[in-house]
């Protein structure tokens, strides 16, 4: 079975750009989790989709953050615009059942706003 | 959540056991141990995970005290690809307990 499918892998942008990150979870998976990695905050939830419905989005950043997840086999997370701070690998993982399966992660996204 | 102490970092020779601990001393009764680690430039990878009885799978084993204030992730034949930080997560089940918690982990180095 494939894993989580992420894409871009790597993404440079200027900022000010928008920016979109788009994540395929697991195959049957009902729950979808996009979290962010940087050096000082190590890796943090930004938000968390049950059955393609926002549970909990007290994670992201500020309002230039959004997320979608349009149906059951693909998700987005939406930066615009884009600032360097928001420079970091920004992970989806998906789980069968969110608050009691385990978690699968993707690859990554690496975004780098200059 | 309960909060989890792992040591910064650990060595291992190749081939030889890897035993890394994991102190949750205010663990609730529902909590589970679970163990992820992350190598270099990739995602979070699952390990294994835990109640209060030992488990093993094909990756490694968890030994929970029977107390459940600690625990040690096993990888009985470190390899190099086994180079990763290691994190322990303590976690409880259903209702809102969606959230993996991430501390700093273990960053095992694995030798020749």
């Amino acid at each position: 079975d494939a894993g989580v499918i992420q894409s871009p892998r790597h993404e440079v942008t200027e900022m000010g750009q928008e920016v979109t990150l788009r994540c395929k979870p697991i195959s049957g998976h009902n729950s979808l989790f996009w979290y962010r990695q940087t050096m000082m905050r190590g890796l943090e939830l930004l938000i968390y989709f049950n059955n393609n419905v926002p549970i909990d989005d007290s994670g992201m950043p500020e309002d230039r953050f959004s997320a979608k997840m349009p149906n059951a086999s693909f998700s987005t997370l939406k930066i615009q615009p884009s600032e360097p701070r928001d420079s970091a690998v920004y992970f989806c993982a998906s789980s069968l059942r969110g608050t009691v399966e385990t978690q699968y992660f993707g690859p990554g996204t690496r975004l780098l706003v200059l | 959540d309960a909060k989890t102490t792992q040591p910064t970092s650990m060595d291992c020779a190749e081939g030889r056991a890897a035993n890394l601990p994991c102190n949750h001393s205010t663990i609730s009764g529902n909590e589970y141990v679970y163990w992820y680690r992350q190598i270099h430039s990739q995602g979070p990878q699952y390990i294994i995970h835990g109640l209060k009885n030992n488990e093993t799978n094909e990756m490694a084993s968890l030994i929970i005290t029977e107390d459940r204030k600690s625990s040690t992730l096993i990888l009985p034949h470190a390899t190099l690809r086994d180079t990763a930080v290691y994190y322990c997560i303590v976690r409880g089940r259903g209702g809102s307990n969606y959230k993996l918690t991430f501390g700093k982990g273990t960053l095992l180095t694995v030798n020749p």
